[in-house]
């Protein structure tokens, strides 16, 4: 089954605590790509890779860290999450910026 | 730079009524542009998607939407609400040379009325 996976899916942690969400694609897909979701801002965009070892920041980098080894993993990463990176994170893959998004199911994070 | 503009953050229609979800994007090349829908406690899922092909898109579920160049709109619509149309309602745009971002609305969340 084609699918975009991310965990975990629920993380409850402190500030300061280094925390990786990991995001797995079996598409073949080589954009993929990062976002938060907070009420009545939307989606917006953290970082973006075009392909392997290609990344980019979005419209919110600040705060977090990504990386592009392999074509089919995407992990985010915040080394020291504060409060205000308390939000419901996707990842998401597609064939390139201008084809359907294939999101995964989210990971809600909460940084007491 | 580009960027996406909703209308009306919360929509509610009478079920059999015309839905509208208005779009509005600022772009300084050709755009590509998506509506996509979110159900509760889901991820999201395209709709429908605008390449510089026709202007008047058709996508899933009855929906359409029309570019308007002039009017930089991409509004949405469906002719005549269902219930299972409730849910969170996200217009997107993208755009190429150089500048692959992808930036999304702050959402239409739209209710139907029995």
């Amino acid at each position: 089954e084609a699918q975009v996976t991310q965990n975990p899916r629920y993380l409850i942690t402190v500030t300061g605590k280094k925390l990786t969400v990991t995001c797995s694609q079996n598409m073949n897909h080589e954009y993929m790509s990062w976002y938060r979701q907070d009420p009545g801002l939307g989606l917006r965009q953290i970082y973006y890779s075009m392909n392997v070892e290609v990344t980019d920041k979005g419209d919110v980098p600040e705060g977090y860290k990504v990386s592009r080894k392999e074509k089919r993993n995407f992990p985010l990463i915040l080394e020291s999450p504060s409060p205000n990176q308390t939000s419901l994170y996707f990842c998401a893959s597609s064939w390139d910026n201008y084809n359907e998004q294939f999101f995964g199911p989210g990971t809600r994070l909460t940084v007491l | 730079a580009q960027s996406v503009t909703q209308l009306g953050s919360h929509v509610s229609v009478s079920e059999g009524a015309l839905v509208l979800l208005r779009c509005n994007y600022s772009s300084s090349v050709p755009p590509y542009l998506f509506w996509y829908v979110q159900y509760p406690n889901q991820g999201l899922q395209l709709l429908l998607k605008y390449t510089s092909a026709a202007t008047l898109v058709k996508g899933i579920n009855g929906f359409e939407a029309e570019f308007k160049k002039s009017e930089t709109s991409f509004h949405l619509t469906k002719p005549s609400a269902h219930m299972s149309d409730a849910a969170e309602y996200f217009c997107a745009v993208s755009e190429d040379f150089g500048n692959e971002k992808l930036t999304f609305g702050t959402g239409t969340r739209l209710t139907i009325i029995p």
